[in-house]
């Protein structure tokens, strides 16, 4: 079973530029999460989907940043117009249906973003 | 809010050794769950070992177990006889109880194994 897919690996931008970058969750995964861990911070949490819906985007930093989910299957996180303050990786992760007592989160290799 | 603090940047243990990696949390609810992931480079995230609140029994995965300290809010890991391929960022981790809440980490800890 394929596991969670981010494109691209590595991103390099100007600053006032935009970049899209897209999770893809296991299979059968409702739910999705986007988290960012700027150079020697913490992992920071920034929104969870169910399905198609926004459960929670309290950790989006500001109206830069867009999330969609298409269907409730892959993700697009956009930025726009980057800042020198986005570089970081990008990280998403999945885990199974809502109701249950506890979900793995399982999670992609991460997008590497530079703004320059 | 919660917090995670992992307050070893970077550890060293020589092969076969064990180490262990520190983590301390800071919360006002009375279930949760903690976790080690780890991050080998250039490599995925990976669930290393996971502790329910309400379980008093740590938790063990083969060479790997924690020693939670629940009134202390401590969450340590243990790795026994350190194999080459344990090298990895290590990060601690709380979920508030839920099934499905986000995950709050620490900075992580750079764990370098020694031939």
């Amino acid at each position: 079973e394929a596991g969670v897919t981010q494109f691209p690996s590595h991103s390099v931008i100007e600053k006032g530029q935009t970049v899209t970058l897209r999770c893809d969750p296991i299979s059968g995964h409702d739910n999705l999460y986007w988290y960012r861990r700027v150079m020697g911070k913490e992992i920071k949490f920034l929104l969870h989907f169910v399905k198609e819906s926004k459960q929670d985007e309290s950790g989006m930093p500001n109206n830069r940043f867009l999330a969609e989910r298409t269907g409730g299957t892959y993700s697009t996180l956009k930025v726009q117009p980057a800042e020198l303050e986005d570089s970081g990786v990008y990280f998403c992760a999945s885990s199974l249906g809502y109701y249950s007592s506890y979900n793995e989160q399982f999670f992609g290799p991460g997008t590497r973003l530079t703004v320059l | 809010a919660q917090t995670v603090t992992q307050s070893q940047p970077e550890m060293s243990v020589q092969e076969a050794e064990t180490v262990t990696l520190s983590c301390t949390y800071d919360t006002s609810e009375s279930d949760y769950y903690l976790f080690w992931y780890k991050q080998p480079p250039s490599r995925q995230m990976i669930l290393v070992i996971r502790q329910e609140a309400y379980k008093q029994q740590n938790a063990t995965e083969n060479r790997f177990s924690v020693n939670f300290q629940k009134a202390a809010k401590s969450f340590s890991l243990k790795i026994s006889d350190s194999q080459l391929g344990d090298a990895a960022m290590y990060f601690c981790a709380y979920q508030a109880q839920g099934g499905s809440e986000k995950l709050v980490f620490g900075k992580g800890t750079k764990l370098t194994v020694n031939p």
